[in-house]
């Protein structure tokens, strides 16, 4: 029932390790958003990619790193991550905000423990 | 910078019955749009209905409907014959407008509500 997803759904990495997250979305949005959400707590918004290009970045530290290949993928890769940085990082997409089709759609997130 | 309160971090209501969640916001913005997210437990995050700032009606979505305050800053959401289905966190969110009469990306979120439905 989910229009943008996401992989993997979760994910277990040492703190010297690389890994990528991915999501990927099938509805022509051109604005992709990557958020972190710890336990109980609101989203928290990470970074923005309009039109493929890199809009907001909310002071994210450098060992979060976006990526956008082209307007259906989001990746996120990680690198010499802390054991805080363990959440959920949800991916979402909207059409055009200059348009005014501004709603966010969610994927199911992916769950990242980091040991 | 606008903010979002929720000032109910619980509630619990029967199945079939009404309940209300609060949610004021501040804001200097006068273009402005204002959503209800669910999160279920383990599952994603779905939207529930959205308010543009301009529109004085109301939003409503089958059972679900807001009482949109502008001037007071407020906006409850409805739920109208709770089902269990409905169990979930309940996010308020805000995205101001831009120069163009549009919307810009950034949502703010609440803290959330959690809302159990009783059998």
């Amino acid at each position: 029932d989910t229009e943008v997803t996401q992989t993997p759904k979760h994910l277990v990495m040492g703190m010297t390790n690389k890994k990528s997250l991915k999501c990927e979305q099938h509805m022509g949005h051109r604005a992709m958003y990557w958020y972190k959400q710890k336990a109980k707590k609101p989203p928290e918004l990470m970074f923005v990619y309009s039109y493929e290009k890199l809009s907001i970045n909310e002071s994210v530290p450098s060992r979060f790193s976006p990526e956008c290949p082209n307007s259906s993928l989001l990746n996120l890769h990680l690198h010499a991550l802390q054991p805080e940085d363990s959440a959920l990082y949800l991916c979402a997409s909207s059409q055009d905000v200059q348009r005014n089709s501004y709603e966010q759609y969610f994927g199911p997130g992916t769950r990242l423990t980091v040991t | 910078a606008q903010t979002v309160t929720q000032s109910q971090p619980e509630m619990s209501v029967q199945e079939a019955e009404t309940v209300t969640l609060s949610c004021t916001y501040d804001t200097s913005e006068n273009n402005y749009y204002l959503f209800w997210y669910k999160q279920p437990p383990s599952r994603q995050m779905i939207l529930v209905i959205r308010q543009e700032a301009y529109k004085q009606q109301n939003a409503t979505e089958n059972r679900f409907s807001v009482n949109f305050q502008k001037a007071a800053k407020s906006f409850s959401l409805k739920i109208s014959d709770s089902q269990l289905g409905d169990t979930a966190m309940y996010f308020c969110a805000f995205m101001a407008g831009n120069y163009r009469g549009g919307a810009t990306n950034k949502l703010i979120f609440g803290t959330g509500t959690l809302l159990a439905v009783q059998p």
